[in-house]
């Protein structure tokens, strides 16, 4: 079965630009996440979506960060404008459901300067 | 709320060495537990998981067992290889199907 699609690969830009990334989930998988990996940490969730609907967005910060999933499949992530601290590795995962593992991307490394 | 702590590393090993990373867990209700591997420049991976208490999870020669009255998910490994060097998460699944993972444990196996 194919995996978990992202792009791009990485993306460089200046702090206050904006950048968007993409995600495909493994086909039938309802359940899709992004979380943010800082260098040295374990994943952080953003997001949370069932289906097209948000589960859990507690810790985006909806001021600078949003995401959608039209249609329930692909997703989209978006920053405007970035800060420094934004610098890290989004990764994209999905899931069956309950009790079922992660399945995640290869992820999108962000560099802001 | 639901949180996992894990061994702080980075855990250096000689080839053949017994390994153990420590993973404990506070969640509400019955959570799933896995562990996840990051090796160098790749994504995470699942490596085992289990779903209820006293389920052992195994997978490469690593084995962990869901131990409810402690609260932990230790991952062991009887004979460490080069090839095993990466970063190793636990991570659990609780109410909603929300995961949340540990800050990670670095091993590097040395010949």
């Amino acid at each position: 079965e194919a995996g978990v699609a992202q792009s791009p690969r990485y993306k460089i830009i200046e702090k206050r630009q904006s950048v968007a990334f993409w995600c495909n989930p493994i086909s039938g998988h309802a359940t899709l996440y992004w979380y943010q990996q800082i260098l040295g940490q374990g994943p952080k969730l953003l997001i949370q979506f069932q289906n097209n609907g948000v589960v859990d967005d507690s810790q985006l910060p909806k001021d600078r960060f949003s995401a959608e999933r039209l249609k329930g499949v692909d997703s989209t992530l978006k920053i405007q404008p970035a800060k420094l601290e934004d610098s890290a590795v989004y990764l994209c995962a999905s899931s069956l459901g309950q009790t079922s593992p992660l399945h995640f991307g290869n992820g999108t490394r962000l560099t802001v300067t | 709320g639901d949180s996992v702590t894990q061994m702080e590393g980075p855990v250096t090993l000689s080839e053949e060495a017994f390994l153990t990373i420590n993973c404990t867990y506070t969640a509400t209700g019955y959570p799933s537990l896995f562990w996840y591997v990051q090796y160098p420049g790749e994504g995470l991976q699942l490596l085992l998981k289990a779903t209820k208490a006293d389920d052992k999870g195994s997978n490469k020669g690593f084995e962990a067992t869901y131990r409810k009255e402690t609260t932990s998910f230790h991952l062991e490994k009887g004979s460490v290889q080069v090839s095993d060097s990466a970063v190793y998460f636990c991570a659990l699944s609780g109410t909603g199907n929300q995961f949340y993972f540990g800050t990670g444990t670095s091993l590097t196996v040395i010949p």
